[in-house]
């Protein structure tokens, strides 16, 4: 059975502070990781996609990977009171996507 | 670019009864998903189309579930009869391909209440 894990949260961090996010998976054969976030009650949205070990950023978001420890993990930087929501990690291998269930982020202002 | 569309929006039914929704993908994206998420879980994927032909439906329970995608553009998802348990909300998703590098993207979803 292919999982995708996350810490359900909340994480709770304070205005203008780094949030950190994490997310392991099971198969080793998986190729492309993706981020989502959703508000709630509202549908998911991708925020980042990483193909490749290392790093990846855009904007405030940095996303890493290391295929070798088959971790993938986000970082939110100068996070905002508008960044708390539920941040799904979704993991392709093949043409199957798997997504974890979220970890839910509180920015405090 | 238009997004994915979805109707309706919400719906309200008593078990027993039958429901379908609708998704239209944005244009041109060939794979159209039809995900369950209940709450507090992430989206639990029902069945998958490459075109009008069906990649993924292992977890569709085909008992009660059935789905369509004819002339390979917009879908259907059908629920007869509906459980308590079926309520949930529904995600209709696409995407240009269904190989590697496959961003998906979501439409409103479908907030289903069964009573």
């Amino acid at each position: 059975q292919k999982e995708v894990e996350q810490n359900s949260g909340p994480l709770s961090v304070p205005e203008g502070a780094i949030a950190s996010l994490n997310c392991t998976y099971s198969d080793r054969g998986s190729q492309s990781f993706f981020w989502y976030r959703q508000y709630s009650g509202k549908s998911p949205e991708l925020i980042m996609s990483i193909y490749s070990n290392g790093d990846k950023e855009d904007g405030r978001f940095t996303a890493q990977l290391n295929k070798a420890s088959q971790y993938v993990s986000l970082l939110i930087r100068d996070s905002q009171p508008s960044d708390s929501a539920t941040y799904l990690c979704a993991v392709q291998g093949g043409f199957k996507t798997i997504f974890g269930a979220g970890t839910r982020l509180f920015v405090k202002a | 670019e238009a997004g994915v569309a979805q109707s309706p929006r919400y719906k309200i039914i008593e078990k027993r009864q039958s429901v379908a929704f609708w998704c239209n993908p944005i244009s041109g994206h060939a794979t159209l998903y039809w995900y369950q998420q209940i709450l507090g879980q992430g989206p639990k994927l029902l069945i998958q189309f490459q075109n009008n032909g069906v990649v993924d439906d292992s977890q569709l329970p085909k008992d009660r579930f059935s789905a369509e995608r004819l002339k390979g553009v917009d879908s259907t998802l059908k629920i007869q009869p509906a459980k308590l348990e079926d309520s949930a909300v529904y995600l209709c998703a696409s995407s240009l391909g269904s190989h590697q590098r496959n961003e998906q993207f979501f439409g409103p979803g479908t907030r289903l209440t069964v009573l």
